[in-house]
């Protein structure tokens, strides 16, 4: 695998359901996020992990918990979604530095989920 | 704060001819800019980004851009446009850390 994978492609999950959504990077950063992305709207930045620690979270709802084990695995757990909570899911990694020039992200291709 | 306003969020060009898509930023610090391109059921993909060294950047697939900091604008560009191209496209802002701040995106249609 190279680049940035996510698990599962397509998730449709009840009110009700748990579930877990999965990112991999095989690049050898030490950032990862979750990006929410709806239709008409701008990426929404959800979470960051730098060097495993959550460095931001930006106002999600706690029915969204993140947890990155390692620089390389970042897991968003869903519990208790609502309808508007479907959205196409994206993670992206890069490689953090403390001066100089920004080093660009890198997106895995994004879980599609659909509450029902 | 940072912010990118990204002018059409529909765009459709013939194959072959010039590719325009706009972006004009807000940021009260020096901005870090970037375009990236999103294909039907992938993630994004960086095209260029802008990092303070030359004011036009060029990027892959032949897509460039040019920072021009008195307009506050950061359009995209490309001389002829291919039936590839068709995708999404964002532009995106940051003031240094790794917070970016995204467009709403435009779509590109391009025609035989």
């Amino acid at each position: 695998e190279t680049g940035v994978t996510q698990t599962p492609r397509h998730l449709v999950m009840g009110m009700t359901n748990k579930k877990s959504l999965k990112c991999e990077q095989h690049l050898g950063h030490n950032a990862m996020y979750w990006y929410k992305q709806s239709a008409k709207k701008p990426l929404e930045l959800m979470f960051v992990y730098n060097f495993k620690e959550q460095t931001e979270n930006n106002s999600v709802p706690s029915r969204f918990s993140p947890e990155c084990p390692n620089s390389s695995h970042l897991f968003l757990h869903l519990h208790t979604l609502q309808p508007e909570d479907s959205a196409l899911y994206l993670c992206a990694s890069s490689q953090e530095r403390t001066s100089g020039p920004l080093y660009e992200q890198y997106f895995g291709p994004g879980t599609r989920l659909t509450v029902t | 704060a940072q912010s990118v306003t990204q002018l059409g969020s529909h765009v459709s060009v013939s194959e072959g001819a010039l590719v325009l898509l706009r972006c004009n930023y807000s940021s009260s610090v020096p901005p870090y800019l970037f375009w990236y391109v999103q294909y039907p059921n992938q993630g994004l993909q960086l095209l260029l980004k802008y990092t303070s060294a030359a004011t036009l950047v060029k990027g892959i697939n032949g897509f460039e851009a040019e920072f021009k900091k008195s307009e506050t604008s950061f359009h995209l560009t490309k001389p002829s446009a291919h039936m590839s191209d068709a995708a999404e496209y964002f532009c995106a802002v940051t003031g240094g850390g790794n917070k970016l701040t995204f467009g709403t995106g435009t779509q590109l249609k391009v025609e035989l």
